[in-house]
């Protein structure tokens, strides 16, 4: 059975500064990994996904995650958060058609 | 439609009522999902229809909880005898493909509230 654990249940950060945001997977076959994030008040939205190929994935926003196999992470990062980057963050992974598996996500904050 | 639309945005039911849920997915999307969001936690997978066939309906917590999709557009969760343990946002969500890793497309929920 696949699981997704976000280390981090809330980030505060300032503006301009860099984030991480954390995931770890488990699964025992090869997976599909996503991130997506929430605004209030509206639906989830896609940042990014992994497939295969390059580890390095760039997404939406100037956010980008790294797949790393070896310790089964999936961590979303942005070098200079603005505040609109306030938001609630999910990791998801998915080893069948439909079916995904999402974390209990992280709520980042941006101070100005 | 621009996105997935789900109605009522906002749902309160006294216990033992019955409660309909609809989603109208983005037009021609072939694959339709329904998770359920508990307060301070992610979405769980409750369903997948792939047009008018469910595919998979191991998410649903118990035989009080039915989904139907039965032209492959337009979906219905139903909650038989609501419990206050339903409380909960309902996500819908739709992808175009059929395959692994889409993207699926979210609608803004459906709050229900179980008094």
């Amino acid at each position: 059975a696949q699981s997704v654990t976000q280390l981090d249940s809330q980030v505060p950060v300032f503006e301009e500064a860099p984030v991480e945001l954390r995931c770890n997977y488990s699964s025992s076959v090869s997976v599909y990994l996503f991130w997506y994030v929430q605004y209030p008040n509206q639906g989830l939205q896609l940042l990014l996904k992994y497939l295969s190929g390059s580890t390095l994935v760039k997404g939406i926003n100037g956010f980008e995650a790294e797949f790393n196999k070896s310790q089964t992470s999936f961590h979303l990062r942005k070098p200079s958060v603005h505040i609109s980057d306030t938001a609630e963050y999910f990791c998801a992974v998915s080893e069948s058609a439909g079916k995904s598996t999402f974390g209990d996500g992280t709520t980042l904050t941006v101070k100005p | 439609g621009a996105g997935v639309s789900q109605s009522p945005r906002y749902k309160v039911a006294k216990r033992g009522q019955d409660v309909a849920l609809r989603c109208d997915p983005i037009s021609g999307h072939v694959s339709l999902f329904w998770y359920q969001q508990a307060l301070g936690q992610g979405p769980e997978f409750l369903t997948y229809f792939q047009n008018e066939a469910q595919l998979d309906k191991s998410g649903l917590p118990s035989d009080r909880f039915f989904a139907e999709r039965p032209e492959g557009s337009v979906s219905t969760l139903k909650i038989q005898r609501t419990q206050q343990e339903d409380s909960a946002v309902y996500l819908c969500a739709s992808s175009s493909e059929t395959g692994f890793g889409n993207e699926q497309f979210f609608g803004p929920g459906t709050r229900l509230t179980v008094l």
